[in-house]
């Protein structure tokens, strides 16, 4: 069975201009995760659905950041205008339930120059 | 103050030899603790999940332990492989958090031979 898949893998843009990423949880998994990781660090959360309702966002910048879970299954994370510091790692996670063990996908690396 | 704190931030071992990890968290109440293994460029993989009543679980050369009366953890790496040189990242969750999941800053081991 495929696991979390992500896209695009890398991702390099000039500031201020926008990017979306893309993620495509384990089939029947009803909670979904975007997280943030910088280097050398552990991942941040920034949004968790359960199904396609975003219960818990409240790290997320909403100011240059969205993200929609339409129909509970894929998610897109979108980020306009990009800045300088959006440079990580952006992980998507996916669960059977809220306190079940999350699966995560290999990440897209942004770089924004 | 990050719930979560790990040690050491990183390590070098050689082939062969054993290694403990250690964590230690303040997150209450606690649901769960698990160690992801990250090897570089990829997304975090679970390697054990212990709830509140499990003193240790093992995964092939890796052995986590839990002691929940001091909130303190640890990853035991047996018979290092260059295969283990990954990023080790201890996460807690709270029963009351609906899963959020707090993250460590990971540990580095670097194996050489």
């Amino acid at each position: 069975e495929a696991g979390v898949v992500q896209s695009p893998r890398y991702k390099i843009i000039e500031k201020k201009q926008p990017v979306a990423f893309w993620c495509n949880p384990i089939s029947g998994h009803n909670t979904l995760y975007w997280y943030l990781q910088n280097l050398g660090q552990g991942p941040e959360l920034l949004i968790r659905y359960e199904n396609e309702e975003a219960v818990d966002d409240s790290q997320l910048p909403k100011d240059r950041f969205s993200a929609e879970r339409l129909k509970g299954v894929d998610s897109t994370l979108k980020i306009q205008p990009a800045e300088l510091g959006d440079s990580a790692v952006y992980l998507c996670a996916s669960s059977l339930g809220s306190l079940k063990e999350a699966f995560f996908g290999q990440g897209t690396r942004l770089t924004v120059v | 103050k990050n719930q979560v704190e790990q040690s050491p931030q990183s390590l070098i071992i050689l082939e062969g030899k054993n290694c403990t990890l250690q964590c230690n968290y303040t997150v209450s109440p606690f649901s769960n603790l698990r160690w992801y293994k990250q090897d570089t460029g990829r997304g975090p993989v679970s390697l054990t999940i212990m709830t509140f009543s499990e003193n240790t679980k093992s995964n092939g050369r890796y052995t986590a332990t839990l002691d929940a009366d001091t909130k303190q953890s640890s990853l035991h790496i047996t018979a290092s492989q260059l295969s283990d040189s990954a990023s080790y990242i201890c996460v807690v969750s709270a029963t009351d958090s609906w899963g959020k999941l707090q993250f460590g800053a990971g540990t580095q081991v670097v194996v050489t031979p």
